[in-house]
């Protein structure tokens, strides 16, 4: 599976748009982009995930560019319990079997 | 919908003893995972099940680590003997068999081993 690389922090302040960037420029053409987060003490959760085009849901907005080398993950309104460990995977479609979760983005929300 | 749960939420014991550490999947989810989270070493995927099938234990760290799924609402993963070193937050998911289903998570285990 492609590698994934991630700024290790960032910060937002709340009600403003947080934008996580994920750089995977050995993805493949049959990979998927999956975000995960995992807020302090919870088990991971499920965000969101797509393959070239851009995706929406009502936790947050996918980004694709068009070579598919890196991509957006858009919370458009970040609160406070947004703060959290941002993960962005790419894995073979299909069966998510054995997702790698590399060390991610801690977003921090700030009042 | 319950979610995964995952019991005990903490356990606390001495190097040496056993401990078992089980997990109810979502009614219907296919497939169950154990994955291991600690500073060092982030999260790390032990063992995957597909109806109650062990399909990968590549991640088990050693033979002391053992995992089993006796029917589709259960899975326990044991240490035997357990180590400083196993301490760790242990969490399970679960999914269903669709294309590109997503991982639901537990609340994980908090294991201590002094």
């Amino acid at each position: 599976d492609a590698k994934t690389t991630q700024p290790p922090s960032m910060d937002c302040a709340e009600g403003r748009a947080a934008n996580l960037p994920c750089n995977h420029s050995t993805i493949s053409g049959n990979e998927y982009v999956y975000w995960y987060r995992q807020i302090h003490s919870q088990g991971p959760q499920y965000i969101i995930h797509g393959l070239k085009n851009n995706e929406t849901n009502e936790m947050a907005s996918l980004i694709i560019t068009e070579d598919r080398k890196s991509s957006t993950l858009i919370l458009p309104h970040a609160t406070l319990r947004d703060t959290a460990v941002y993960y962005c995977i790419v894995r073979v479609g299909g069966n998510t079997d054995k997702l790698i979760f590399g060390t991610g983005t801690r977003l921090q929300v700030f009042p | 919908d319950a979610g995964v749960i995952q019991s005990p939420r903490h356990e606390v014991t001495e190097m040496g003893q056993e401990v078992t550490l089980r997990c109810k999947p979502i009614s219907g989810h296919d497939y169950l995972f154990w994955y291991r989270q600690t500073m060092m070493r982030g999260l790390e995927l032990l063992i995957y099940f597909n109806n109650n099938v062990p399909i990968d234990d590549s991640g088990m760290p050693e033979d002391r680590f053992s995992a089993k799924m006796p029917n589709a609402s259960f899975s326990t993963l044991k240490i035997q003997p357990s180590e400083p070193r196993d301490s760790a937050v242990y969490f399970c998911a679960s999914r269903t068999g669709t294309a590109n289903s997503p991982l639901h998570f537990g609340n994980g285990t908090r294991l201590t081993v002094t």
